[in-house]
């Protein structure tokens, strides 16, 4: 167990739906990062939190959004969900300067399998 | 901003073998920290190795160890005796930290197969 929980594991929906994906970061993390990765593809960086605050912005579509709770948990919502965004979503948590990220790099959590019909 | 290249999308080798998986990336910035992810196909995301930009020593860990260029901004990865566990997607990442967080860039992944 990495320390950082996502829910849920697997998600099957139709074309133009919503969701949402969850994240709770490793204890002590203020910063959650979120991660699409498509089907063989590399890593996207989507959006960061830290504290509550919305900090870095990737290639992350207007239909999605996040936010981050007072509780440092992060949820990512998917709204009118398309074939394409079938994906694995990825959240990860970090500290700023901590001696951990230095050595690990950021900590994953397992990711969502998001697949859209 | 960084950008990671990795110019392999996918290499084969043949198991007890030596590779090397390549990547390049491009910044501006002196201080800041490499990373080598492994991606089985369970999909987790499971850290390989490290390098501190700082360290002219290139890092090891067992059978795996990197051949850091900072001039050349060039951070390859050699698996040396290859197992057949080590197959899965590589990824070459870069972080830099600052003061809200640590940023992490991710090259597109090298598949790499282990042939028996």
């Amino acid at each position: 167990d990495s320390g950082v929980t996502q829910t849920p594991k697997h998600l099957i929906t139709a074309t133009g739906q919503r969701v949402t994906l969850r994240c709770s970061p490793r204890s002590g993390d203020l910063s959650v990062y979120w991660y699409q990765q498509s089907l063989d593809q590399g890593l996207q960086f989507l959006i960061q939190y830290y504290n509550g605050e919305e900090r870095a912005k990737g290639n992350i579509l207007e239909r999605f959004s996040a936010q981050q709770f007072p509780d440092l948990h992060s949820e990512l919502n998917l709204s009118s969900l398309e074939l394409g965004d079938s994906a694995l979503y990825f959240c990860a948590s970090s500290s700023p300067l901590s001696t951990w990220d230095r050595l690990y790099g950021y900590t994953f959590g397992s990711g969502t399998r998001l697949t859209v019909v | 901003a960084q950008t990671v290249t990795q110019s392999q999308p996918e290499m084969s080798v043949q198991e007890a073998e030596t590779v090397t998986l390549s990547c390049t990336y491009d910044t501006s910035e002196n201080n800041y920290y490499l990373f080598w992810y492994k991606q089985p196909p369970s999909r987790q995301m499971i850290l390989v190795i490290r390098q501190e930009a700082y360290k002219q020593q290139n890092a090891t860990e067992n059978r795996f160890s990197v051949n850091f260029q900072k001039a050349a901004k060039s951070f390859s990865l050699k698996i040396s005796d290859s197992q057949l566990g080590d197959t899965a997607m590589y990824f070459c990442a870069f972080m830099k930290q600052y003061n809200a967080g640590n940023m992490l860039t991710f090259g597109g992944g090298t598949r790499l197969m282990v042939k028996p």
